[in-house]
């Protein structure tokens, strides 16, 4: 089946933890992204990856960091430093670079800080 | 910039009434693409349907409807004789040339009651 996974669905950490959310892909899709999503709110895009070992900040990218080592994987780090870790992750993936395809969503990852 | 309005945060229908779910957009770009997506509780976001500028013929697609109008800068989602399982967060999103991801609206929550 092909997909986008995200693990784990549930993750808790400790207030000063780094912590790092999963996202695999097996659509052969070159774009990946992160999103954060708060209670009432829409999605606020964090990274984004348009290729391999490339990268771009979006909106709130303060207080995390990304790799893109390989196509399938984009890994989302959550430093101490991010204020307001708690929220609803999303991952994404779309076909290829550009504005005008779609983006299909993995089932997210909840986190916790306390 | 690009901004994309829910103006509805919440709407609870009863099983087999029509419910439309509006969208306002706001962009400089000549090329943009409009989206929908769901979210069902599971939190998952599932595509829906994807629309671009100089698109503007509507789209039927079963119980699902939308309604393009460039003039008034509106992509309005209707479900016909809703049901049940169509309980969940609907966001209207935007991309354009001049940015590089999705603009989500704050999404409107949509209730179903038998």
């Amino acid at each position: 089946d092909g997909g986008i996974t995200q693990s784990p669905k549930y993750l808790f950490r400790k207030e000063g933890q780094n912590v790092t959310l999963s996202c695999e892909q097996n659509l052969n899709h070159d774009a990946m992204y992160w999103y954060r999503q708060d209670p009432g709110q829409g999605l606020r895009l964090i990274y984004y990856s348009q290729i391999v070992n490339d990268f771009q900040k979006g909106d709130i990218a303060e207080g995390y960091s990304v790799s893109r080592e390989k196509k399938e994987s984009f890994p989302l780090t959550v430093t101490s430093a991010q204020k307001n870790p708690t929220a609803f992750y999303l991952c994404a993936s779309s076909i290829a670079r550009g504005v005008s395809y779609e983006q299909y969503f993995g089932p997210g990852t909840r986190l916790t800080v306390t | 910039a690009q901004k994309v309005t829910q103006a509805q945060t919440e709407i609870s229908v009863v099983e087999k009434e029509d419910v439309t779910l509006d969208c306002v957009y706001e962009t400089r770009d000549t090329t943009y693409y409009l989206f929908w997506y769901k979210q069902p509780p599971s939190g998952e976001l599932v595509f829906l349907i994807r629309r671009n500028s100089f698109d503007e013929q509507n789209e039927i697609s079963g119980r699902y409807s939308w309604n393009f109008q460039k003039s008034t800068s509106s992509f309005n989602f209707t479900i016909t004789a809703s049901q049940v399982v169509d309980s969940a967060v609907y966001f209207c999103a935007l991309s354009g040339d001049s940015g590089y991801a999705l603009n989500f609206g704050k999404g409107t929550s949509l209730l179903v009651t038998p």
